[in-house]
């Protein structure tokens, strides 16, 4: 089983649609979790953290169900410039330090 | 600040030749990384850095090497290149571990031929 899986996509959808990425990580002791974005051709960059309780940025909100080991962000109102790869990010235990794992991401293609 | 550097952009190597991809940063941070990412497929880290003289293997650090002498810069050596090391490589750098965001520099495409 993969550390972090993701639904590779494409999800295609209208600009004003609101669209959901789920998550899955295997390993029940991560403690970090984010989402980055990362436009075509370049390098991914922080989107936002997800914290136990849920958070939301403007049109953003993410959640993690810890018993289920799962995470979730949802975008509403989608915008053309919405179009990029998210990815799931969680830290990995053990070793000289934590790491990240990153998923394959998930494509978002915000139709006009 | 200029962020996370990385030289050069783009490269094309010929099967055995050997490079070095450079990367510095200028935020002070202890933690730098090196991923490459395939076409399709995650970010795989291969070699991770928690401070200057200090560096520990990811999960695919065949084929690669890396010094830290100072806090700035963490390159990345290509010994003998192969295809199998066309990629994207992307070096980055945290104030902390797992913990912490990840900043990233701008990538270096390599094809290997």
């Amino acid at each position: 089983r993969k550390e972090v899986e993701q639904d590779p996509g494409p999800f295609n959808v209208p600009e004003g649609a609101t669209v959901a990425f789920n998550c899955t990580y295997s390993n029940s002791a991560s403690q970090s979790f984010f989402w980055y974005r990362q436009d075509c051709r370049k390098e991914p960059k922080l989107l936002m953290s997800v914290y136990s309780s849920g958070n939301e940025d403007g049109r953003f909100t993410a959640q993690l169900n810890r018993a289920s080991q799962y995470i979730s962000l949802l975008i509403r109102d989608s915008k053309l410039s919405d179009s990029a790869t998210y990815l799931c990010v969680v830290n990995s235990l053990g070793g000289a330090t934590n790491k990240l794992i990153f998923g394959t991401g998930t494509l978002l293609a915000v139709q006009p | 600040n200029a962020g996370v550097t990385q030289t050069p952009k783009f490269r094309i190597l010929k099967i055995g030749q050997s490079m070095t991809l450079q990367c510095a940063q200028d935020m002070n941070h202890n933690y730098m990384y090196w991923y490459r990412q395939d076409p399709g497929m995650g970010l795989k880290l291969i070699y991770y850095s928690v401070g200057a003289g200090i560096t520990d293997k990811g999960e695919v650090p065949n084929g690669y090497n890396v010094s830290r002498s100072t806090t700035e810069d963490f390159p990345l050596r290509l010994e003998l290149a192969a295809p199998s090391q066309t990629s994207v490589y992307f070096c980055a750098s945290s104030d902390m571990g797992g913990e912490e965001t990840q900043y990233f520099g701008p990538g270096t495409r390599l094809l290997v031929l």
